[in-house]
């Protein structure tokens, strides 16, 4: 069974420029969260998407959105683009529901998003 | 608002001994509480989880320990090996699941 996929891995933008990057659930999973990781802070929760809706969503700026298609797949934008951006985005899969949300999530391999 | 902490952020045992990795959290909604392991250049992996409603879960060499009224969870590993070397995460759900900062554990040989 094919893990979580996180395009692209690698990606380097300029001040001011949006980015979106894509992640694909294990299959049968309808629960797609990111997490922003930087160095010290951790993983900080940005949004969770459960079933084409935006489920939860964390303390980061309005300049951060996200979606989620009826295949499961979801998609990250971040809009004008600071330089503290520039960190390890996951995406974690589960399959996690409203009445049973507790359950292991499993992560993909990131994508490494650098601003210059 | 960090709502899970993890006030250590390395940690060095030697090989064969016992790794004791410590978490906090603030919310009392938490009700599920799970570690995950992190090597350079991968996501997160799953290690062990607990419910609320226990205090130990046990699963081979891992252990977590949940102190409820003292909101403290605990990871230990015993006995600890080089392979266990990475970044551990601390995680607590409620209605969304929240991380800790990490502690970076080194298993000397």
């Amino acid at each position: 069974k094919a893990g979580v996929t996180q395009t692209p891995r690698y990606l380097i933008k300029t001040r001011g420029q949006q980015v979106t990057l894509s992640c694909s659930p294990i299959s049968g999973h309808r629960s797609v969260s990111w997490y922003q990781q930087t160095p010290g802070q951790g993983l900080q929760f940005l949004f969770e998407y459960f079933s084409e809706t935006q489920r939860n969503k964390g303390n980061f700026p309005g300049r951060f959105s996200g979606r989620q298609f009826s295949n499961s797949r979801s998609e990250m934008n971040v809009s004008t683009l600071e330089l503290g951006d520039s960190a390890l985005y996951l995406c974690a899969s589960s399959w996690g529901s409203g009445s049973n949300p507790n359950t292991e999530a499993f992560f993909g391999q990131g994508t490494r998003l650098t601003v210059v | 608002d960090q709502q899970v902490k993890q006030n250590s952020p390395s940690l060095s045992v030697q090989e064969g001994r016992i790794s004791i990795l410590n978490c906090d959290y603030t919310n009392s909604m938490f009700d599920y509480f799970l570690w995950y392991k992190k090597y350079p250049a991968e996501g997160p992996t799953f290690l062990i989880s607990i419910s609320s409603i226990k205090d130990k879960n046990e699963d081979g060499r891992f252990t977590v320990f949940l102190n409820k009224s003292a909101k403290h969870l605990s990871l230990h590993i015993v006995p600890s090996q080089p392979g266990d070397s990475a970044v551990y995460f601390c995680a607590a759900s409620a209605k969304d699941m929240r991380f800790g900062a990490g502690t970076r554990l080194t298993v000397k040989p």
